[in-house]
């Protein structure tokens, strides 16, 4: 489904550690995104990236890290973790900034 | 301060009648507005789109409503089928457009 591949589905982990997360597309989008979803919150921006190297903050970015080396990975890092973290995360992709943004299904991060 | 807000949570409706969806925003310099459809443990899916050029756009069963002066967006979906039971975000952005800004989201059930 639009050639995004999040990883892992799912995960469980305790506060202080630090998680990384995946996101693959297939697309040669130039733009990837992260967001979290959170209950009454719909989604929020952490992170986008316009390009290999390219990254900016979103609403939601504390707390979070980027990096993007090749087009096709944005990889999303919580340094250490935090319950407040526990969330659904998503990746978007789109091929410039004027089409419609297309979304993996997600990760669900659990911080006990 | 939510920018977009879908103020109702759920919508219920019979199947083969009409349901609207409504969504509000208080930042005038929106001006491309997109509706996604989400079903559980996916990513969203995107709908439709409507620029603020625009007062409506229609894609088959799905139509798009724009009232720049009352801030307001629609989404009508004629007939309903089951299949349509999902949670419907609508989402915001400006002529930048490298963020979306989410609503809360409203969960639609069709009745057979």
């Amino acid at each position: 489904d639009a050639g995004i591949t999040q990883s892992p589905r799912h995960k469980v982990t305790e506060t202080g550690t630090p998680v990384t997360l995946r996101c693959h597309q297939t697309e040669n989008h130039r733009y990837m995104y992260w967001y979290r979803q959170d209950p009454g919150h719909g989604l929020r921006l952490i992170h986008y990236s316009y390009g290999v190297k390219d990254t900016d903050k979103g609403e939601v970015s504390d707390g979070y890290s980027v990096s993007r080396s090749k087009t096709e990975d944005f990889l999303l890092t919580l340094e250490s973790a935090t319950s407040s973290q526990t969330s659904v995360y998503f990746c978007a992709i789109s091929p410039d900034s004027n089409q419609p943004q297309h979304f993996g299904d997600g990760t669900r991060l659990s911080i006990l | 301060d939510q920018q977009v807000k879908q103020n109702s949570p759920s919508l219920s409706v019979q199947e083969g009648r009409i349901s609207i969806l409504n969504c509000d925003y208080t930042n005038s310099m929106f001006d491309y507005f997109l509706w996604y459809k989400k079903y559980p443990a996916e990513g969203p899916t995107f709908l439709i789109s409507i620029s603020s050029i625009k007062d409506k756009n229609e894609d088959g069963r799905f139509t798009v409503f724009l009232n720049k002066s009352a801030k307001h967006l629609s989404l009508h979906i004629v007939p309903s089928q089951p299949g349509d039971s999902a949670v419907y975000f609508c989402a915001a952005t400006d002529t930048g457009r490298r963020a979306l800004t989410f609503g809360s989201g409203t969960r639609l059930q069709v009745q057979p």
